[in-house]
């Protein structure tokens, strides 16, 4: 089983560069997430779709774009990166309804110079 | 105050030992609870799910209490295996399972 598969794994770019991440599952999930990871802190919520044709925004949403382009496919988009994007980010999906856990994809390492 | 508060560690403990993490969460009403393990530059992985009366998974034990607004993990005869970072996490009220993750406790096993 695949699970949440992410693409690239590790990625560099230059500031106002452009770039955009994959992410599929094939776990027939409602809800998909993307979320960044910095050194000493928890994973924050960047977006979010709870079904297929809804987003929404999370914690920290500003500089970046998603797009749920069916059911298995949810990507996130950064317009003009910026040297704070860089991170580690992971998407995850999830069954719908309450205390669902969440099923993380293994991470897009990000760098911006 | 952090909605999520871990202790960041690192536990040093030996092989065979016992260990416990609490974890303090600030909104009441937090609907459910998951303690993710997490290795090294790999994704978080659910570890178990915690609920309200206790449960046990092997040598894993979690305990939720509501009152205090604490979760807790006990790790029995640890493991070199047992090596990682684990995460308190918790689902707060508004629906859309938007979870909320503790910084993470650091665990070492050593020989």
């Amino acid at each position: 089983n695949a699970g949440v598969t992410q693409t690239p794994k590790f990625q560099v770019l230059k500031t106002g560069q452009s770039m955009t991440l994959q992410c599929a599952q094939d776990m027939n999930h409602n809800s998909m997430y993307w979320y960044r990871q910095d050194p000493g802190m928890g994973l924050r919520l960047i977006y979010y779709s709870a079904s297929e044709g809804t987003t929404d925004k999370g914690e920290v949403p500003n500089g970046y774009n998603v797009s749920r382009l069916n059911k298995r496919e949810f990507s996130l988009r950064l317009e003009s990166a910026a040297p704070s994007q860089t991170s580690v980010y992971f998407c995850a999906s999830s069954s719908s309804g309450k205390n669902q856990p969440q099923h993380f994809g293994d991470g897009t390492r990000l760098s911006i110079l | 105050r952090k909605e999520v508060e871990q202790d960041p560690g690192p536990f040093n403990v030996p092989e065979g030992a016992t260990v416990a993490f609490n974890c303090t969460y600030s909104n009441s009403a937090s609907q459910s609870f998951f303690w993710y393990r997490q290795d090294c530059r790999k994704e978080p992985k659910l570890l178990m799910s915690v609920y309200s009366s206790g449960n046990e998974d092997g040598r894993f034990t979690a305990q939720l209490n509501r009152a205090s607004q604490y979760i807790s993990l006990l790790i029995r005869d640890s493991k070199l295996s047992d090596s990682a970072t684990y995460l308190c996490v918790v689902n707060p009220p508004g629906g859309y399972n938007k979870l909320i993750f503790g910084a993470g406790t650091r665990l070492a096993v050593h020989p």
